[in-house]
């Protein structure tokens, strides 16, 4: 399996920026995609094919990376952005990250 | 608007049976691959099927090949989840979710879940 390793926790102030990092275990190319989850809710597409902003979603996330190296940014960040965001690679079947629980300060 | 609506869920004993449904509606449901991913409480996301816009193609996590069975009826724009000889470790949120193949593969849309608890 392709193992996505991610940062548990990250604390923000509303208005900074925000790096959210993921790494593979093995080159996923730009099989990469990022989601949000709010507590009680589905997940939420923000990012597909490692850059591509999915539609609706705000321009103040963005996603980077290739291979093994994947970064979602948020920028400026909101206090509506407190959730738990999951990477997610499609290279080898479909695997996740364990998600990055971003709080505000 | 697209919307994946889950139904089928509930407290069943180890070894038993359970079928997931997932009402679709909003989008052309035959022209979509479709899949469910679970989530353990207070865990992670986890793949578990995907079945192609057709029903030809049927592919499944280790963990539940042979006992699991993903489905659909595109007349009825429906997704279904057969599970067989339940675990305790299959309790978790399940999640319908249509799938787009770009990229090779992502969901852009996911249900609200169903609840499966397998406990005796």
């Amino acid at each position: 399996d392709t193992v996505l390793t991610q940062s548990p926790a990250l604390a923000v102030s509303p208005g900074e920026r925000v790096t959210i990092s993921c790494r593979a275990s093995e080159s996923v190319s730009t099989g990469m995609h990022w989601y949000q989850q709010k507590p009680g809710q589905q997940p939420k597409l923000l990012i597909y094919g490692a850059s591509n902003l999915e539609s609706g979603v705000p321009a103040r996330f963005s996603g980077s990376g290739s291979g093994t190296d994947f970064t979602l940014t948020i920028d400026p960040v909101e206090a509506d952005d407190t959730a738990t965001y999951f990477c997610q690679q499609s290279w080898n079947e479909y695997t996740f990250g364990a998600g990055t629980k971003l709080e505000l300060k | 608007e697209v919307q994946l609506v889950e139904s089928g869920g509930g407290l069943v004993q180890p070894g038993r049976s359970l079928k997931l449904s997932c009402a679709a509606s909003g989008f052309t449901f035959s022209n979509y691959g479709m899949a469910w991913v679970r989530q353990a409480p207070t865990k992670g996301l986890e793949w578990v099927a995907t079945i192609s816009y057709d029903g030809s193609s049927t592919y499944y996590r280790d963990s539940v090949k042979g006992r699991f069975t993903i489905s659909r009826d595109n007349a009825k724009s429906t997704l279904y989840l057969q599970m067989d000889s339940l675990r305790s470790e299959d309790t978790a949120t399940y999640y319908c979710a249509r799938q787009r193949a770009l990229y090779g593969g992502y969901f852009d849309y996911w249900g609200q879940g169903v609840m499966v608890t397998v406990s005796s």
